[in-house]
């Protein structure tokens, strides 16, 4: 069995800060990690995702997440947020040649204040 | 391209008709998903396709029926809904179910009331 647990369901930040959402998974085997923004209205949009390989990706709009597998954890992170980052944002694991089912954590809604 | 789109975008029905929900993707994907998201929840998987067939039932009440008529397409037939079926209802594709690229690409949504 895998599960996500997001600490913190409503971040803020101002314009400019540092963004850092936080992931901890739990799986039974090595898993692939993901993390999908969701803006009002809409479907989910893929960010980034660690499947192997090198433990800092980086993904879209300036996000970058770490797979710290002692800390069994895999935080999002931005230098400077931008109003346009507010939303909502979900970690999801699934684990290799499992159906790619998706296990979804309960979300962190991102506000950005001027 | 990476899309997958989704038909109608918002969809109001009695617990007395029936409708179906479409989605299609063409970027070659052989696994299709449809998911179901209550308000201010994560999205919960329902069903499954791999090479048009279902691979994954997630426990989900007859009332929704999927179908996939081919590699391209995806259709969840909904019948006798109840108001508490109100969600937004999420297809996705990734190219199969063997994780050698395992994300999932996601539409936008069709957000289903019913009355």
């Amino acid at each position: 069995a895998q599960s996500v647990t997001q600490l913190g369901s409503h971040v803020s930040v101002s314009e400019g800060a540092l963004v850092l959402l936080r992931c901890n998974y739990s799986s039974s085997v090595p898993p692939y990690l993901f993390w999908y923004v969701q803006y009002p209205n809409q479907g989910l949009q893929l960010l980034l995702k660690y499947t192997t390989g090198a433990t800092l990706v980086k993904g879209i709009n300036g996000f970058e997440a770490e797979f710290k597998k002692s800390e069994t954890s895999f935080h999002l992170t931005k230098p400077s947020a931008h109003m346009s980052d507010a939303a909502e944002y979900f970690c999801a694991v699934t684990r290799p040649r499992g159906g790619n089912k998706l296990t979804f954590g309960t979300g962190t809604q991102l506000k950005v204040e001027l | 391209d990476t899309e997958v789109t989704q038909t109608p975008k918002h969809l109001v029905m009695g617990m007395t008709n029936k409708k179906s929900l479409k989605c299609e993707q063409h970027m070659g994907h052989r696994a299709m998903y449809w998911y179901k998201q209550k308000a201010k929840k994560p999205p919960e998987l329902m069903f499954v396709y791999s090479y048009e067939k279902l691979s994954i039932n997630e426990s989900v009440p007859s009332r929704f029926s999927p179908e996939c008529p081919n590699s391209s397409l995806l259709n969840l037939h909904l019948h006798a809904l109840q108001p508490e079926d109100s969600a937004l209802y999420l297809c996705a594709s990734s190219q199969d179910l063997t994780g050698a690229l395992p994300e999932a690409f996601f539409g936008q949504g069709t957000r289903l009331t019913v009355v």
